[in-house]
């Protein structure tokens, strides 16, 4: 089954911090999708990368899609509180080239940023 | 377009007692998915359907789940007895067949005593 490991699983960060989540996936699917959720409140879509070296940015949130590497970051850049909440990342389980297919969700990182 | 609608938002039950979680697609969406959260397993998938037959349910627990979809504008997750471990959040999404984001419900909140 495609394996999908988000790290770190939680992060406390300080106002004015960079830092990166990381998202490895164990299968050749190119379509990787970041998801946020605030406290008691439902998954909403961040972005949908759709191709090798495809790169999305909203706000202090960068993320990229390497699929040689099977990897997916999110960067955030000068972090400030509204950011905390946690961050997942999905792979679509179906081959590359076939119609979409299911979701594999990471655990998600817990994203706490401090005065 | 009013998102995914999910009901009830809470149900706090006995053990043994049936429970019944209800998902309206976004219309026009052919795909609908079931997913339950816990801090111990993270976001599983239950079931999944399209054009309202189910195609993957592998994520189903065990035989006192079941899910149905009547139609393309209403589905169904039964719990059938609940039992404590059930506790958890439970999630509806769905989307277009040609589209790749995921829309999610509110997510009803279950509570098995």
């Amino acid at each position: 089954e495609l394996k999908v490991e988000q790290n770190p699983l939680f992060l406390s960060m300080q106002e004015g911090k960079n830092y990166t989540i990381y998202c490895n996936y164990s299968t050749t699917s190119d379509r990787l999708y970041w998801y946020r959720q605030d406290p008691g409140k439902s998954l909403e879509s961040l972005f949908v990368l759709l191709s090798n070296g495809a790169v999305k940015q909203e706000g202090r949130l960068m993320a990229s899609l390497d699929t040689k590497a099977r990897l997916s970051t999110l960067h955030i850049t000068a972090a400030v509180h509204d950011l905390s909440a946690t961050y997942f990342c999905a792979v679509d389980g179906a081959d590359r080239g076939s119609t979409l297919g299911r979701l594999y969700f990471g655990r998600g990182t817990q994203l706490t940023v401090w005065p | 377009d009013a998102g995914v609608i999910q009901s009830p938002r809470h149900e706090v039950t006995e053990m043994g007692q049936e429970v019944t979680l209800r998902c309206k697609p976004i219309s026009g969406h052919d795909y609908l998915f079931w997913y339950r959260q816990t801090m111990m397993r993270g976001l599983e998938l239950l079931i999944y359907f399209n054009n309202n037959v189910p195609i993957d349910d592998s994520g189903m627990p065990e035989d006192r789940f079941s899910a149905k979809m009547p139609n393309a504008s209403f589905s169904t997750l039964k719990i059938q007895p609940s039992e404590p471990r059930d506790s958890a959040v439970y999630f509806c999404a769905s989307r277009t067949g040609g589209g790749n984001i995921q829309y999610f419900g509110a997510g009803t909140r279950l509570s098995v005593l």
